[in-house]
């Protein structure tokens, strides 16, 4: 049982371009979680999606980011026209629909703007 | 909006024993989790607390004090593998992912 997987595992994109980011979930998971690090710091929560559904998009920049988890296929992170502070570790998480069960991360994708 | 504190670096010896400690500030407070994170890789869930008292898991423990709004992590018989980032972090509804974590504590192990 595959667990969380992201690609690509680093990213580098010129200021101006758009960066997407996967996260295939575990086998069963329906629930996915969106977090982004800074160097030094704890990750900060970005967006909650089950399957064709924002739940909770409180940590999403208002603008250039959006995110989908489609019927079919992972999910997606999209930043548009990236900027230099964009450049941070991305994390996926998910879990079942169950509740009272732990979150399961992924490796991170690692975006770097130049 | 919440808080959280906790040390941002502990050091200690193999063999020996350390506990992490985790206050927080929030609203909706639902439980407390512990995360290990090694070299900015994938966050490895440790413990959960959602009830006062003590949680064992193997060398790891977990405390979590509702009315004083703290928490803490025990590691004992360290091992050099132990050297990672432990965040605390709170979870505010009934979806575990749904969390809000500390700024990390950094423990290193020497031998």
């Amino acid at each position: 049982n595959a667990g969380v997987m992201q690609n690509p595992r680093h990213l580098v994109r010129r200021r101006g371009q758009e960066a997407r980011l996967r996260c295939s979930p575990m086998k069963g998971h329906s629930h996915v979680y969106w977090y982004r690090q800074l160097p030094e710091e704890g990750l900060k929560f970005m967006v909650y999606l089950q399957k064709e559904n924002i739940i909770d998009e409180s940590g999403m920049p208002k603008e250039r980011f959006s995110a989908e988890f489609p019927k079919e296929g992972p999910s997606i992170l999209r930043i548009q026209q990236v900027v230099r502070g964009d450049s941070a570790a991305y994390f996926c998480a998910s879990s079942p629909p169950v509740l009272n069960t732990e979150a399961f991360f992924g490796q991170g994708t690692r975006l770097t703007v130049v | 909006g919440q808080s959280l504190e906790q040390p941002s670096e502990v050091t200690a010896v193999e063999g020996a024993i350390v506990q992490i400690n985790c206050t927080y500030q929030t609203s909706g407070f639902y439980g407390l989790s512990w995360y290990q994170q090694h070299d900015g890789g994938a966050p490895t869930f440790l413990s959960y607390n959602a009830l006062d008292g003590l949680e064992e898991t193997g060398r790891f423990s977990s405390f979590l004090s509702r009315s004083d709004s703290y928490g803490y992590l025990l590691l004992q018989e360290l091992q050099m593998k132990d050297s990672a980032s432990y965040f605390c972090a709170v979870r505010r509804g009934s979806t575990l992912g749904r969390l809000y974590f500390g700024r990390g504590t950094q423990l290193t192990v020497w031998p």
